[in-house]
């Protein structure tokens, strides 16, 4: 079974300045998919940003990066120029990838970190 | 395009009562899930369907949980008695069949409070 873990259960940050979120997970699968996801108050889950295990490059989008070390199996996000609107609670998640036609696509989440953003 | 709709936003019951939770997802999207988050923790799956039939309820409390996706479409998760330890948020969520498997989204719960 997978497991995903976050260290932090808490951090903030200053407005406009860089935070990194922390997550490892554990698996024996070689293609996997790695997300990050912001819950804030009103409980939605919003996906951030993703990453596919065969890609070696990081993904990026806009402010949010990630550093994906598969070896170490590490998959840490990166906020720049943090926006009070940032403030949210945050989850690591694993998917397996597809195993049949059904596929199975059922996310695994960490236990989540609470981003503060001060002013 | 319409998100997954959830009803109702906010439940309180006593231990021992029933309670149902609805879930409508995004057309089209023939796969939907039901996760459950206590407070402070991850969302962990219970239950995935694939249009009306189930494809994963091993994390499911079968003695007490029970969920239902009739027509492919809509679905109902039912928690009959409850106990304290129900009290959660619970999670809908709709995918469609695609490969990189995007497209996964997500209501905005139902908190459940078992008193």
């Amino acid at each position: 079974a997978q497991t995903v873990t976050q260290s932090q259960p808490e951090m903030s940050v200053q407005e406009a300045e860089t935070v990194t979120l922390s997550c490892t997970y554990d698996t024996s699968e070689n293609n996997y998919y790695l997300f990050w996801y912001k819950q804030p108050p009103s409980r939605q889950m919003i996906l951030v940003i993703r990453q596919e295990a065969y890609k070696q490059q990081n993904a990026t989008e806009n402010r949010f990066s990630v550093n994906f070390q598969k070896a170490a199996k590490s998959f840490s996000l990166k906020i720049s120029d943090s926006q009070l609107g940032d403030t949210a609670m945050y989850f690591c998640a694993f998917m397996r990838p597809s195993i049949s036609s059904g596929s199975a696509r059922q996310l695994t989440f960490g236990s989540g970190t609470q981003l503060t953003v001060l002013p | 395009e319409a998100g997954v709709a959830q009803s109702p936003r906010y439940k309180i019951i006593e231990k021992r009562q029933s309670v149902a939770f609805w879930c409508n997802p995004i057309s089209g999207h023939a796969t939907l899930y039901w996760y459950q988050q206590i407070l402070g923790q991850g969302p962990k799956l219970l239950i995935q369907f694939q249009n009306n039939g189930v494809v994963d309820d091993s994390q499911l409390p079968k003695d007490r949980f029970s969920a239902e996706r009739l027509k492919g479409v809509d679905s109902t998760l039912k928690i009959q008695p409850a106990k304290l330890e129900d009290s959660a948020v619970y999670l809908c969520a709709s995918s469609a069949r695609q490969t990189p498997p995007y497209g996964y989204t997500f209501g905005s719960g139902t908190r459940l409070t078992v008193v």
